[in-house]
């Protein structure tokens, strides 16, 4: 079965400009997360999609923001992008089973902001 | 919210030996807690979890021990060898698997 897949693998962006990040989750699996990583901050939460909609959301600024489709694909969007906006951005997705819930990372698509 | 501290950053051990890594968490209400094993250019990939109801869990040479009073937990990882060398995560969940806190990583490097 094929893991979580992110496209693309790496971006350069300049201050201002706005970006879109895909994510195909696992077969089967309907809940899709997106995670920040950076040396500083380390992994943080950015939010969670299941069934189309926005079930969870961290503590990020309205300029980050993303959808889910009906066929669980995720992609998020950062807009007016800034330097520290810098990061490794994960897709994990997880299969619904209550009490069995696992979460499983891509490899992340590494932007970079000049 | 939720915050995982996790110790030490670094940890060298010579191959054969054990590592251990250690983390807390504030929230009593947390009731998942799985760790992550990072390697460059990867992302995390879960090795082993447990949930509040279980004191204890082992898969091989990886275990992982849960103190709910103390809100601490512990990975333990036995025989160690060289490509167990990576970037350890903790993490804790009151939601299960879709809301993650992590702690900040430790780097396990075992030396050959």
């Amino acid at each position: 079965k094929a893991g979580v897949t992110q496209t693309p693998r790496y971006l350069i962006k300049t201050r201002g400009q706005q970006v879109t990040l895909s994510c195909s989750p696992i077969s089967g699996h309907r809940s899709v997360s997106w995670y920040q990583q950076t040396p500083g901050q380390g992994l943080q939460f950015l939010f969670e999609y299941f069934s189309e909609t926005q079930r969870n959301k961290g503590n990020f600024p309205g300029r980050f923001s993303g959808r889910q489709f009906s066929n669980s694909r995720s992609e998020m969007n950062v807009s007016t992008l800034e330097l520290g906006d810098s990061a490794l951005y994960l897709c994990a997705s997880s299969l619904e089973v209550p009490t069995n819930e696992k979460l499983f990372f891509g490899s992340g698509t590494q932007l970079s902001v000049l | 919210g939720e915050n995982v501290e996790q110790h030490p950053s670094t940890l060298s051990v010579q191959e054969g030996d054990s590592a251990v890594i250690k983390c807390t968490y504030s929230d009593s209400a947390s009731n998942y807690f799985p760790w992550y094993k990072q390697e460059l250019g990867k992302g995390p990939q879960l090795i082993i979890d447990i949930r509040s109801n279980v004191g204890e869990k082992k898969d091989q040479r990886i275990a992982v021990t849960l103190n709910k009073t103390a809100k601490h937990f512990s990975l333990h990882i036995t025989e160690t060898q060289p490509e167990d060398s990576a970037v350890y995560f903790c993490a804790a969940s009151r939601t299960g698997a879709n809301n993650l806190f992590f702690g900040t990583g430790t780097r396990l490097t075992v030396i050959p």
